[in-house]
């Protein structure tokens, strides 16, 4: 079975502040597609990266960076200097190569920037 | 410009009732979802359908049923077996309907439709 776990539940920065969003995943498969998305409070979903398990490469896009450690399964994701208009909920989400649309998804942490 | 489109925005459904949820996309996708979220919770997957006239249950199935006669309709039905309906259904695609390696291969999302008992 496959698991996503985001442990923060809500994290409250001050604009400018660096900011780290956890996401440790369980899974048996040894290829698989690690994602994480933004929710804004209109309610869509929008995609941010998508990272191969065969892929360890780090990314940055810009102020988002993104930390993937196989051998702890994680898959972190960090906003610098953060900005009001980064508060959403974020999502990660771990899908199988084999296992077309069934994505797992964490539960979730909501960012909340304050000016 | 192409996209998902979800309706309505909010949804009444009266004790016994069925309701429909509507989902179109104009994505040329062959993959299409719907999840299920609930208020401090994750995704979760209730129905999908990787080609027309063909569909899977989720993880959560029971109370819902779906149907996929054209490949940019995905209408969800929450029946009245469903005890719990209040919830933000999302509905997404993708272009990966097979599994495997595709490139860029991503879901799009909808922006929901708000369910609630009367």
């Amino acid at each position: 079975a496959q698991k996503v776990t985001q442990a923060q539940t809500e994290i409250s920065v001050v604009e400018k502040e660096d900011v780290t969003l956890d996401c440790v995943y369980e899974t048996r498969d040894t290829t698989y597609y690690l994602f994480w998305y933004k929710q804004p409070p209109s309610g869509e979903l929008v995609f941010l990266i998508r990272r191969n398990s065969f892929d360890e490469q780090n990314e940055i896009s810009g102020r988002y960076s993104w930390n993937f450690q196989k051998s702890t399964s994680s898959f972190n994701f960090t906003i610098t200097a953060s900005q009001v208009v980064d508060s959403a909920v974020y999502f990660c989400a771990l899908r199988r190569c084999t296992n077309a649309g069934k994505s797992t998804f964490g539960d979730g942490t909501t960012l909340t920037v304050k000016p | 410009d192409g996209g998902i489109t979800q309706s309505p925005k909010y949804l009444f459904r009266k004790e016994g009732q069925n309701v429909t949820l509507s989902c179109e996309q104009n994505l040329n996708h062959d993959a299409m979802y719907w999840y299920r979220q609930d208020p401090g919770q994750g995704l979760r997957l209730i129905y999908y359908s990787q080609i027309v006239n063909d569909f899977q249950k989720g993880d959560i199935a029971e109370g819902y049923s779906v149907s996929r006669e054209k490949k940019e309709s995905f209408p969800l039905t929450v029946t009245s077996a469903q005890k719990n309906p209040t919830a933000f259904y999302l509905c997404a695609s993708s272009t990966n309907s097979q599994g495997g390696y595709v490139p860029n291969e991503k879901l799009f999302f909808g922006s929901g439709t708000q369910l609630s008992v009367l």
